[in-house]
């Protein structure tokens, strides 16, 4: 199994800003997801991020608005770049793991 | 590509008693899994459980089981005894095997209430 921390669990940003979210995972994973859940929503992929080269970003998400870091085999970083209104969500990492998917516990971000 | 639906937005049960929750997919692949996640109002997305697809036997955990049906691709989650714990968001899911990327699909979701 497969243990994911995320920082922050909850931030309130302005328009306009950007907001790094941080995810830990307690194991050496070779790809790492982030997703976004808007409210009421299924999970959308935003990107697949594999260490030690660019992510992949799905249709409708790109790189200079959701910049992915994949420094190492336990780390990621996704940051929400200018920040506006519609990006309020919950934004979740995940690992895929013998054959099953782990969450972190999102990050809970609302634009002003 | 892959589709997962889930067509029943909301359900309830009485306490004690046993609901099912409905989940068809559309796939042209031979080799994948099956899962139903479940998120409680706190938000973490916890796996419940897995089904898959070479298998003909049903997966069971506890109070959870499926009925996998895998030429009608329906693959149902029935939860027996509900309990007040199991109010939360379900997800049904499907994974291509292998998954090399995006080859996770998610349902949008039943939101089940336990009724005490």
């Amino acid at each position: 199994s497969a243990v994911i921390s995320q920082k922050p669990s909850r931030d309130i940003c302005q328009r306009g800003t950007s907001l790094t979210i941080q995810c830990q995972v307690d194991s050496q994973v070779t790809m790492m997801f982030w997703y976004r859940q808007q409210p009421g929503q299924s999970l959308t992929l935003i990107a697949t991020a594999n260490q030690g080269s660019e992510a992949t970003y799905e249709s409708g998400f790109v790189i200079d608005k959701f910049p992915i870091s994949r420094p190492n085999l336990t780390f990621s970083t996704l940051t929400v770049s200018n920040m506006s209104p519609e990006d309020s969500s919950i934004y979740l990492c995940s690992v895929s793991l013998s054959y099953e998917q782990y969450f972190g516990p999102g990050t809970r971000l609302t634009v002003t | 590509a892959q589709t997962v639906t889930q067509s029943q937005p909301e359900m309830s049960v009485q306490e004690a008693e046993t609901v099912t929750l409905s989940c068809t997919y559309d796939t042209s692949e031979n080799n994948y899994y099956l899962f139903w996640y479940k998120q409680p109002p706190s938000r973490q997305m916890i796996l419940v459980i897995r089904q898959e697809a070479y298998k003909q036997q049903n997966a069971t955990e506890n109070r959870f089981s499926v009925n996998f049906q895998k030429a009608a691709k329906s693959f149902s989650l029935k939860i027996s005894d509900s309990q007040l714990g199991d109010t939360a968001m379900y997800f049904c899911a499907f994974m291509k095997l292998p998954n090399t990327g995006n080859q996770f699909y998610f349902g949008t979701g039943t939101s089940l209430t336990v009724i005490p």
